[in-house]
């Protein structure tokens, strides 16, 4: 079936450069988007690609989408204590988003 | 800004109790959703629906029933509370026009004693 796989965690230096990466199985899906997800919270959306695009930058956020190897990545630049958060990595299938476990994202003084 | 909401935000409740967890939205969104998740793991697809009067099952196994009366109104209901469902669940909602975003409530956090 299809699938969406993460490393589940991820340790950076506050004020470094974070990636976090995800691939997917499914070649027709459409659009794939990264959630955060702080404790005891949940699920915000942070951004999405479609699949014609290769890169989407918002702000401190560069998506980047390479669709043959079906390999998307987000990069949070000059990463802050706020930004420690698990984040979920989705594409949508037939008739639901196929989620990722999600990346703890763990911030270093 | 929550646009979708959630109650309660927290339930501790003994076993063999009828719960309802509520969840409804303000956006006008045709499809809903209701997810179960273990803190900090992935998230399980246990109920949906496209609109009124649709309900269908997730991915997930579950003891679980929905109803959807109402576009915002989805509520979710466990007629015999176990310590087998002591989870959170998650409510979503999208609309039916692109695959997605979906929009989450903050949770209820279920413990069953």
């Amino acid at each position: 079936g299809e699938d969406v796989e993460q490393s589940l965690f991820l340790s950076v230096r506050e004020g470094d450069s974070s990636v976090i990466n995800c691939t997917y199985t499914d070649s027709s899906s459409t659009y794939l988007y990264w959630y955060k997800q702080e404790p005891g919270a949940g699920l915000q959306l942070l951004t999405y690609i479609f699949s014609n695009m290769d890169m989407k930058q918002d702000q401190r956020l560069t998506v980047l989408l390479n669709k043959k190897d079906k390999h998307l990545s987000l990069r949070i630049a000059d990463t802050q204590t706020g930004d420690s958060a698990i984040y979920f990595c989705a594409a949508d299938g037939n008739y639901q988003l196929i989620w990722g476990a999600g990346t703890k994202l763990i911030i270093k003084p | 800004e929550a646009d979708i909401y959630q109650t309660p935000r927290y339930l501790v409740i003994g076993t063999g109790k009828k719960i309802t967890l509520e969840c409804s939205q303000t956006m006008g969104h045709d499809k809903m959703y209701w997810y179960q998740q273990d803190p900090g793991m992935e998230l399980h697809l246990i109920h949906y629906s496209y609109g009124v009067n649709s309900t269908e099952k997730g991915d997930l196994s579950s003891e679980s029933t929905v109803s959807r009366i109402r576009t915002e109104h989805f509520p979710l209901t466990l007629e015999s509370a176990r310590p087998s469902h002591t989870s959170q669940y998650l409510c979503a909602s999208s609309t039916c026009s692109i695959r997605g975003p979906l929009h989450f409530g903050n949770g209820t956090r279920l413990t069953v004693t």
